[in-house]
């Protein structure tokens, strides 16, 4: 079993949707990344966090360490939205663990 | 700032050459990471730095890999002898307390 476990792996939504991506882990973790990987191979630093909830435009991440589990949510979903979502954490032991990702496509 | 610098953006060899990667961190970031991204293995930490030291390099797959950070505006990344199954794309990423700032990544290709 990995380590880290995204889901779904893959999504396709309809714009404005309302989309949760799903992160769970099975490590004790100082610290939870949420990546963006674009089409064109790019990758941007969505969130790091380690606790509660994070806003920023559209795009919302919360954590709960005790369940040991994060989503990351994207309302009102645009095209430009797909792209393929990886959750990351830091294990206590300075490890950087990747989930999978999961590939979001959004179509208008 | 122009963000995290990688070059070459392409590189294709064959196997048995050295090649070296190099990345250009942004400035006033103290901790800079060498990711590989692989279809079979996805996203993988090699090493990471801070403030130029190697605080970890349990992802360097074998001896073969080797990093430098000479200063805290330069990194390479150096694998020699190369093999096929190195082909990846090779990110660099630097940071600064919270969140990553990647580069655009090198695609390497060993024949």
């Amino acid at each position: 079993k990995n380590e880290v476990e995204q889901s779904p792996q893959n999504l396709t939504a309809q714009e404005g949707e309302f989309i949760t991506i799903n992160c769970s882990y099975s490590v004790g973790i100082s610290a939870l990344h949420w990546l963006q990987q674009h089409p064109g191979g790019g990758i941007v630093s969505l969130f790091m966090l380690s606790s509660g909830k994070k806003k920023h435009g559209r795009l919302i991440a919360t954590i709960n360490i005790q369940e040991k589990h994060s989503s990351l949510h994207i309302t009102a979903s645009h095209p430009r939205d797909s792209a393929v979502y990886i959750c990351a954490v830091w294990s206590y032991g300075n490890k950087l663990v990747f989930g999978a990702g999961t590939i979001l496509r959004v179509k208008s | 700032d122009a963000g995290v610098i990688q070059s070459p953006r392409h590189e294709v060899t064959e196997m048995g050459q050295e090649v070296t990667l190099r990345c250009k961190p942004i400035s006033g970031h103290n901790s800079l990471f060498w990711y590989r991204q692989t279809m079979m293995r996805g996203l993988e930490l090699l090493i990471y730095f801070n403030n130029n030291v190697p605080i970890d390099d349990s992802g360097m797959p074998e001896d073969r890999f080797s990093a430098k950070m000479p200063n805290a505006s330069f990194s390479t990344l150096k694998i020699q002898p190369s093999e096929p199954r190195d082909s990846a794309v090779y990110f660099c990423a630097s940071s600064f307390r919270l969140g990553q700032f990647f580069g655009p990544g090198t695609r390497l290709t060993v024949l």
